[in-house]
């Protein structure tokens, strides 16, 4: 299955860009990429995903490096409330096997 | 919407006891999963489901057991709990294996 990794932690301050990398080299054709940040003590909750094209929505970019083994996801203007634990997983069209989430990103921002 | 549904917020089992941990989605998702999430952990998926009446292990699947007789409904049962069952479990589930995972607020266990 293919799997993620992701720096432990990272530090922003307040309302500056925030730029999460994601390492995927064994991705497969089929997977998409996915986000998902998790606020203590609540569930996880969707960001963006993308499969080759950069994608932009209201809450985030995600900018797939041409090989696609490599991801970024973008906050625009870090808020307090962006602080969380930020996972990158890849999705395989054809079932559930590989939804592993691994340890993600805790991104702290500073006032 | 109320999205997914878990219940109960909080358990606390004696070591073999059993119980069942209950998911409800009304969004007529197609896919279902139950995580567990240990402290300063990543998830892990313990079963997953397609549809109605078909359900499959994920990486975590030993001392838990699953059914899906409705789209709705995905229940997780533990059988005999064990110490090494004491986590958070999330329920999710999204429309299509590719879609976006809608998540429950989870459960918190505790086996002692």
């Amino acid at each position: 299955d293919a799997k993620t990794t992701q720096p432990n932690s990272m530090e922003s301050n307040e309302e500056e860009p925030v730029h999460l990398p994601c390492n995927h080299s064994t991705i497969s054709g089929t997977d998409y990429i996915h986000w998902y940040r998790q606020l203590p003590s609540q569930g996880p909750e969707y960001v963006i995903h993308g499969l080759t094209s950069n994608v932009n929505n209201r809450m985030a970019s995600l900018a797939i490096a041409e090989d696609r083994k490599s991801s970024t996801l973008i906050l625009h203007r870090a808020t307090l409330r962006d602080a969380a634990v930020y996972y990158c997983i890849l999705r395989d069209v054809t079932g559930a096997n590989n939804l592993f989430f691994g340890t993600g990103t805790r991104l702290t921002v500073i006032p | 919407n109320a999205g997914v549904t878990q219940t109960p917020k909080f358990r606390i089992l004696k070591i073999g006891q059993s119980m069942t941990l209950q998911c409800t989605q009304d969004m007529n998702h197609n896919y279902m999963y139950w995580y567990r999430q240990d402290p300063g952990m990543g998830l892990k998926l313990i079963y997953y489901s397609v549809g109605a009446g078909i359900t499959d292990k994920g990486e975590v699947p030993n001392g838990y057991n699953v059914s899906r007789s409705t789209t709705e409904d995905f229940p997780l049962r533990l059988e005999l709990a064990a110490p090494s069952q004491t986590s958070v479990y999330f329920c999710a589930s999204s429309w299509t294996g590719r879609s976006p995972l809608h998540f429950g607020n989870g459960t918190r266990l505790t086996v002692t």
